[in-house]
């Protein structure tokens, strides 16, 4: 079974740009949510999905959006990017979206803005 | 708001060593997961329990609700143990508003 996919695994992009990112999920899991790791903040929720709406959102300026298909898989878009976006992106994804659900995380996408 | 405290938050061990890792959070939960993470970025899910505890191979997780706390113990240590070992809780009913602890970074020597 295959797992949780991002693309891309790198990324390299300048400022005022802007960048998007897909997750891939399990086969059958509906649920997908997304995460942000700096060296700084750790690990910060961004938004989940489930059966393509947005459940929750975490403390994140309008430039950073997601939207989820059909198929579940998901993407994250962040517009006019700054140097501070500079991170590595984590999507997870689940059956549900249940509190008591097992997440299954994929290898990331690592963002840098120059 | 609820927040995760770990410790240690670097971690040194010999191989063969008994290891804890100790997680504290502040508000009522369902679930707690520890997550494991190499140096290449990808995050493993480790365990996700409620009550009680798990055991899987050399580890095992542990949660007492009344106390708001979960322990992580790895046996018989090894060096690919080496990693960085997060916890964290759902915010509010939802899985995917996860809050996580700021890890424990465990390096185990030959």
């Amino acid at each position: 079974k295959a797992g949780v996919t991002q693309t891309p695994r790198y990324l390299i992009k300048t400022r005022g740009q802007q960048v998007t990112l897909s997750c891939s999920p399990i086969s059958g899991h509906r649920s997908v949510s997304w995460y942000q790791q700096t060296p700084g903040q750790g690990l910060q929720f961004l938004f989940e999905y489930f059966s393509e709406t947005q459940r929750n959102k975490g403390n994140f300026p309008g430039r950073f959006s997601g939207r989820q298909f059909s198929n579940s898989r998901s993407e994250m878009n962040v517009s006019t990017l700054e140097l501070g976006d500079s991170a590595l992106y984590l999507c997870a994804s689940s059956l549900y979206s249940g509190s008591r659900t097992e997440a299954f995380f994929g290898q990331g996408t690592r963002l840098t803005v120059v | 708001k609820n927040e995760v405290e770990q410790s240690p938050q670097n971690l040194t061990a010999q191989e063969g060593e008994f290891i804890t890792i100790n997680c504290s959070y502040s508000v009522g939960i369902s679930a707690l997961h520890w997550l494991q993470q190499h140096p290449g970025g990808g995050i493993v899910s480790l365990f996700m329990l409620s009550s009680g505890k798990k055991k899987h191979g050399r580890l095992i997780a542990t949660i007492n609700i009344q106390e708001k706390h979960s322990s992580l113990h790895i046996t018989a240590s090894h060096p690919r143990d080496s990693a960085v070992y997060i916890c964290a809780i759902p915010e509010g009913g939802s899985q995917g508003n996860l809050i996580f602890g700021k890890g424990t970074k465990l390096s185990v020597k030959p």
